[in-house]
């Protein structure tokens, strides 16, 4: 039973526009978001996150959104660039002592000129 | 060595064979992961280590161990490899208290 879903395994945007990637969640116990972003052949690099008791985290291009009531988040990129083209895995944390993430299954992002 | 490095690379395998994927960080972080990513599946925990002497299974542990001698190393072990275990793996390292992840290079591994 995947806990953590990215239903859109890809996304096709041009370059200086918005690109949206979806995440949703089941577990109602996770209490920290993140964002990881993958270039092939390498490991995965961290990008954003977000606690459970925001609704926003902003950083540069990179907007996360959290949407509790939903069990929602959304990862906004304006405006895009071709180096953004990458997989992007959202994870979750489970709430209490532990560092274990959850994560989805990918969104792999083309950004075009 | 800055970071998190693996070893090897990459490997292809004889089924039944013994693999061990090697990991060494220097961040003193303490705790450390296993992940294997497969196609349409995204990244799974295999197990985990939350401080040196101590580990704990993740959500797909079935014919891997782990051992947590020291804060730096954290080998993964394929006591005898099967063809589902062809995948790419990744280790990953964080402090204690903190949610980011590092991950290093990966691991392509084939059995065949």
């Amino acid at each position: 039973d995947q806990q953590v879903k990215q239903n859109s395994p890809s996304l096709s945007v041009q370059e200086g526009r918005i690109s949206i990637l979806n995440c949703d969640y089941t577990n109602s116990m996770f209490d920290y978001f993140l964002w990881y972003k993958k270039y092939p052949a390498e490991g995965p690099t961290f990008l954003i996150s977000i606690s459970s008791i925001k609704d926003k985290n902003e950083d540069g291009r990179f907007t996360v959104f959290l949407n509790k009531s939903a069990k929602h988040l959304s990862l906004h990129i304006v405006p895009s660039q071709p180096g953004d083209s990458a997989v992007y895995f959202c994870a979750a944390r489970w709430g209490g002592n532990t560092d274990k993430l959850i994560f989805g299954t990918g969104t792999r992002l083309q950004v075009f000129p | 060595i800055a970071g998190i490095t693996q070893a090897p690379t990459s490997q292809i395998l004889a089924a039944g064979r013994r693999m061990t994927l090697r990991c060494t960080q220097d961040m003193r972080h303490n705790a450390m992961y296993w992940y294997r990513q497969d196609l349409g599946l995204g990244l799974r925990l295999i197990h985990y280590s939350n401080t040196a002497g101590t580990t704990g299974k993740g959500e797909v542990p079935d014919g891997y161990s782990v051992s947590r001698a020291n804060t730096d190393d954290f080998p993964l072990t394929l006591a005898s490899a099967v063809p589902s275990q062809t995948s790419v793996y990744f280790c990953a390292s964080s402090d204690s208290g903190y949610n980011e992840q590092f991950f290093g290079p990966g691991t392509r591994l084939t059995v065949l």
